[in-house]
């Protein structure tokens, strides 16, 4: 089956340690997203990627990177520089070609605890 | 920074009844909405997606955008209580190929 897996599912860091998570997408789509959630709140854009070696800050990408070396792979590596890096993260892709603008298919998250 | 707002909730309907959800938007030149329906704890799932001003419905969802009023709407009739979560509206931003959610609306739906 088709879709995006996001490991692990929960991840456990000590402050100031760098952490990376990881996010694998199988449906073959161009275009890859990071956001994260605070409890509550709705979702804000880190990082997307719209292309292979290529990506484009979002609103909240201070203390976050990524790369884009495979075009099913987005990983996200938060720093030591991110102040509240605590959250859930969503990583989504989404097929630019399709008909319209296409909706974007999220992977199950990962809960990151930083302590 | 383009903003999607919507009423936090939570929203109570008894069971049965039709539930409305709403969103208004800030970007003028969005084309794309797109509403998404999020469980505790988990990840966000789409309902529907909206282009063209008017209607649209699915099943027991219908969507509703004015584009001149700059709102989105989501109705759910005959509600039940699998219903009760948080519902997202999202808009695609002009300018980049991504899109910018609104903080969710709970919705609870008492039996």
């Amino acid at each position: 089956d088709g879709g995006i897996t996001q490991s692990p599912k929960y991840l456990f860091r000590k402050e100031g340690q760098n952490v990376t998570l990881s996010c694998e997408q199988n449906l073959n789509h161009d275009a890859m997203y990071w956001y994260r959630q605070d409890p509550g709140q709705g979702l804000r854009l880190i990082y997307y990627s719209q292309i292979v070696n290529d990506f484009q800050k979002g609103d909240i990408a201070e203390g976050y990177s990524v790369s884009r070396e495979k075009k099913e792979s987005f990983p996200l590596t938060v720093t030591s520089a991110q102040k509240n890096p605590t959250a859930f993260y969503l990583c989504a892709s989404r097929d630019p070609a399709g008909t319209g603008d296409s909706p974007l298919h999220f992977g199950n998250g990962t809960r990151l605890t930083v302590t | 920074q383009k903003e999607v707002e919507q009423n936090s909730g939570p929203l109570s309907v008894p069971e049965g009844a039709i539930a409305s959800l709403n969103c208004t938007y800030s970007d003028r030149g969005s084309q794309s909405f797109f509403w998404y329906r999020q469980y505790s704890g988990k990840s966000p799932e789409l309902i529907m997606s909206i282009y063209s001003n008017g209607d649209k419905e699915d099943g027991r969802f219908t969507a509703q955008l004015n584009k001149a009023s700059q709102y989105v709407s989501l109705l759910i009739r005959d509600s039940q209580p699998s219903d009760s979560a948080t519902y997202l509206c999202a808009v695609k931003d002009t300018g980049r190929r991504a899109l910018t959610f609104g903080s969710g609306t709970r919705l609870q739906v008492q039996p």
